[in-house]
């Protein structure tokens, strides 16, 4: 069964830059453009912040991006702000016998 | 707009059945898969299955596969997952979500709470 590995947490300051890493294998990160990042705030329903690795839903800032290299996929957020803290899950789609896996999760903390 | 809407809160005993319900509007129910998705308390979100709501072909988890049925009734634009054989480690909250193209969950129901308890 897949794994994505995230960071337990990252932290950054307002106005910087911090990146979260999804680390996986060629069979689900490495082997297709299907990557999504959710991001919650505690007690509240999952908002899907970046899908098909790097394409952002209306209503996201441009502030949100992702990329993906090999078999790590990495979410960026530039001009943090406090409204972002909050955690952030990433998701890879894995191939038609076991589709679909979420990552362990990363807490943002806006110092 | 796009709206998913769960059934309410169930508090069930170990061995038991429950049966979550997902209703959709503001969109053809058959164009978009739905998807459950499980969260347990602390953790992380875990995926379930999906249903082709046009067809109600469905792919599921195989950690969830012999106890899990995820149907849909096309009429009234609501799907459905239950979940048999309850222990104590099912208690979670549970959503469905929308997929229009891979895994790009939104929007989401507002969740359902299952406790499973003696």
């Amino acid at each position: 069964q897949s794994a994505l590995t995230q960071p337990r947490s990252v932290s950054g300051s307002p106005g910087q830059s911090v990146t979260i890493s999804c680390t996986g294998t060629s069979s689900d990160i490495g082997g297709y453009n299907y990557v999504s990042w959710f991001q919650q705030h505690p007690g509240k329903v999952p908002k899907l912040m970046i899908y098909d690795v790097s394409k952002r839903p209306s209503g996201v800032p441009d502030r949100f991006s992702g990329s993906k290299s090999d078999n790590t996929a990495s979410l960026t957020i530039s001009g943090l702000q406090t409204e972002d803290e909050a955690d952030y899950y990433c998701c890879s789609y894995a191939g038609h016998s076991t589709p679909i896996f979420f990552g362990g999760g990363t807490k943002l903390t806006v110092l | 707009q796009v709206q998913l809407v769960q059934s309410g809160a169930e508090v069930k005993k170990p061995g038991a059945s429950v049966k979550v319900s997902c209703k959709t509007s503001g969109y053809t129910f058959t164009t978009f898969f739905i998807h459950w998705v499980r969260q347990a308390p602390g953790q992380g979100p875990e995926w379930m299955g999906w249903i082709d709501t046009n067809n109600g072909v469905t792919n599921y988890a195989q950690k969830f596969q012999g106890r899990v049925t995820m149907t849909r009734d096309t009429s009234i634009g609501t799907a459905y997952m239950e979940l048999s054989s309850l222990r104590s480690d099912d208690t979670a909250i549970y959503y469905c979500a929308r997929t229009v193209t891979n895994i790009d969950f939104d929007p989401w129901g507002q969740g359902t709470l299952v406790t499973v308890s003696s």
